[in-house]
């Protein structure tokens, strides 16, 4: 059963556009929501991660926006540059458990920015 | 440098042997994970734990086995009971960290072959 659906699997987008991917999720105890960014042949590195009680969270150029009624979430990538040529994958987890706290990743998206 | 080592970085396998992955991390991390990843299937998980000599099956353990001796370790075997174990295995531990609660940080991944 798949909790963390991801979309698209594949994304071109021009420099200097605007990347835009979507998650939605099953478990309304999720509460630690989550973006990584992969390179090939690297591990995941942290991006950017929300908590669902606000709607927004913005780092540099990368924005979360998150809906808790239609338990979706998204990542804006601004002004995209082909150095953010990567693999992204959205996750959730259940923050406060104490123990046991696993993160549940989406499927991933490859995304490509050209010039 | 803190952080989480993998090794080695490329391993060749003969159907019917078992192996073994390496995982250490000096970050003083409590919990380590081990994922696998597959194109187009994100992260998945196969073994966690939360703190020395306890560990827990994932959503994937059939065919894989671990041990959780010390604090910085986490090896996995692979077994000759895994029937499609060519993949890239990525380490990861997690500890609370401020406001990143739920933060894992991963290792730079084995590519296993099988031949």
């Amino acid at each position: 059963q798949q909790q963390v659906k991801q979309s698209p699997q594949s994304l071109i987008v021009q420099k200097g556009g605007i990347s835009i991917i979507n998650c939605a999720y099953e478990n309304t105890a999720f509460d630690y929501f989550p973006w990584y960014q992969q390179f090939p042949g690297k591990g995941p590195a942290l991006l950017i991660a929300i908590r669902p009680d606000v709607s927004e969270k913005k780092e540099g150029r990368f924005t979360i926006s998150f809906n808790k009624s239609a338990k979706q979430f998204s990542l804006h990538i601004m002004d995209s540059q082909p150095g953010d040529s990567a693999t992204y994958f959205c996750a959730a987890s259940i923050r406060n458990t104490g123990t046991a706290s696993k993160l549940t990743f989406g499927t991933g998206t490859r995304l490509q920015v050209t010039l | 440098d803190g952080g989480i080592t993998q090794s080695p970085k490329y391993l060749f396998r003969k159907e019917g042997q078992n192996v073994t992955l390496s995982c250490e991390q000096n970050l003083n991390h409590d919990a380590m994970y081990w994922y696998r990843q597959d194109p187009g299937q994100g992260l998945r998980l196969i073994y966690y734990s939360q703190i020395v000599n306890d560990f827990q099956k994932g959503d994937i353990a059939e065919g894989y086995s671990v041990s959780r001796e010390k604090k910085e370790s986490f090896p996995l075997t692979v077994t000759s009971a895994q029937k499609n174990p060519t993949a890239f295995y990525l380490c990861a531990s997690r500890g609370p960290t401020g406001d990143s609660y739920n933060e894992q940080f991963f290792g730079p991944g084995t590519r296993l072959t099988v031949l």
